[in-house]
């Protein structure tokens, strides 16, 4: 069964923690990304992944932090410095970055929808 | 402002009814532009995606249209069915910058 998957699916924590999400990917894609969806706005991108080892920051970045150690792995590292953490977060990977631009498809995990009590 | 913008924001419709769904878009030049269909709490899946020189795609009971003269892509649902209750997102791509719209909600009762 291939495809992207995300745990949890539902996340608690509390104010001041920090909280990793897990997204894994059995496509062999190069590219993966990590998205923010909140209602009434679409989806932002925070960072992204072109490479195992190197990552680069989206349009709202501050605050998280990611790892690319290995190809099949891309978690997501919500930190206490983020502001307004409560929200949808979506992985997506695609063949590579650049192919994004050139018509090819960006896969999306199933979300994980985080909660900050 | 948002550079892709989609309406209706909600919009109901009776099974077997058709429906088309509008995304207005500043993003100029473009890459291409995809629409994507969002089940409730889950992530996008991809329906269709078109390039500038592109008028029309279709994928099923979807058909998406393109008029790049006037910035505009509809996407047209025939006969619809339940399963066609979802988040609409129009998605325009310039080079390496991905814009997302905010999409219609659409809402398909017996």
């Amino acid at each position: 069964d291939g495809g992207i998957t995300q745990s949890p699916k539902y996340l608690f924590r509390k104010e001041g923690q920090n909280v990793t999400l897990s997204c894994e990917q059995n496509l062999n894609h190069d590219a993966m990304y990590w998205y923010r969806q909140d209602p009434g706005q679409g989806l932002r991108l925070i960072y992204y992944s072109q490479i195992v080892n190197d990552f680069q920051k989206g349009d709202i970045a501050e605050g998280y932090s990611v790892s690319r150690e290995k190809k099949e792995s891309f978690p997501l590292t919500v930190t206490s410095a983020q502001k307004n953490p409560t929200a949808f977060y979506l992985c997506a990977s695609s063949i590579g970055a650049t192919s994004w631009a050139g018509g090819d498809t960006q896969y999306f995990g199933p979300g994980t929808r985080l909660t900050v009590l | 402002k948002n550079q892709v913008e989609q309406s209706p924001q909600s919009l109901i419709i009776l099974e077997g009814k058709n429906c088309t769904l509008q995304c207005n878009y500043t993003v100029s030049p473009f890459s291409n532009l995809r629409w994507y269909k969002q089940d409730t709490g889950r992530g996008p899946v991809s329906l269709t995606i078109m390039t500038f020189s592109e008028n029309t795609k279709s994928n099923g009971r979807y058909t998406a249209t393109l008029d790049a003269d006037t910035k505009q892509s509809s996407l047209h649902i025939t006969a619809s069915q339940l399963s066609d209750s979802a988040s609409y997102i129009c998605v325009v791509t310039r080079y390496q910058k991905v814009t997302f719209g905010i999409g219609t909600k659409l809402q398909v009762i017996p």
